[in-house]
């Protein structure tokens, strides 16, 4: 009965690889959200979407594209992997709007070789 | 550039210490406020949040924090520090409009015994 959950918890892959991160939640929530957690635990968000349509689109390479198949889901792509995309990914959810507390994902450490 | 600061990057205690953690914001207007824990390898949990009223609020676990309007600095708390409580601690500042929230660096706190 986990609130928010991502797969694969890990992920290890090459340079110039495309990979996706899956993430659920069952809070019934209308706002999900992606962050990136770099090497020194800072934590910057990517992208917001309410209810499927984004909301909030940080500097993020067009490299990563987000995609909501419906308001419980929030799917992260990457194209052509980079070194520094290793990092840890978190999704989270909230009820709506950005002022609401947030419910993290366990997060998907991903490391490129 | 506005900012949310945690002057501590690493704090080490004792158990039964007594703790506090600053948190700085740089935003004017009507914010909101959070503090969230990152136990080892686990994701973040929400400690306590402030919106408006009290500015002593009380959370999880034994933890308060304090809003000072005048100071812009939203600092943590625990009387009793725990073993358990060995964790990275995250404050964040939910600026004012439709804005997303930002996250401080962090602080890691190392509880000895």
């Amino acid at each position: 009965d986990t609130a928010v959950s991502q797969t694969p918890k890990y992920l290890v892959t090459q340079m110039g690889n495309d990979k996706s991160i899956k993430c659920e939640q069952n809070l019934g929530h209308d706002t999900m959200y992606w962050y990136k957690q770099d090497s020194k635990k800072f934590l910057k968000i990517m992208f917001s979407y309410n209810n499927k349509e984004l909301i909030i689109n940080e500097t993020v390479p067009n490299r990563f594209s987000p995609k909501s198949p419906d308001k419980a889901h929030l799917n992260l792509h990457i194209n052509s992997l980079e070194l520094g995309d290793s990092a840890v990914y978190f999704c989270a959810s909230s009820k709506r709007g950005v002022d609401q507390p947030q419910h993290f994902g366990d997060g998907t450490r991903l490391s490129i070789l | 550039a506005q900012s949310v600061s945690q002057h501590n990057h690493h704090v080490i205690l004792s158990e039964a210490a007594s703790l506090e953690l600053g948190c700085n914001y740089s935003y004017g207007g009507t914010v909101n406020l959070f503090w969230y824990v990152q136990y080892p390898g686990q994701h973040l949990q929400l400690l306590l949040k402030y919106f408006s009223g009290d500015p002593l609020v009380k959370g999880i676990k034994g933890f308060e924090a304090e809003f000072i309007k005048s100071k812009f600095s939203f600092n943590l708390r625990k009387p009793s520090v725990q073993w358990s409580d060995t964790a990275e601690y995250f404050c964040a500042v939910n600026p004012p409009g439709n804005t997303p929230l930002v996250f401080g660096k962090g602080t890691r706190l190392s509880v000895i015994a």
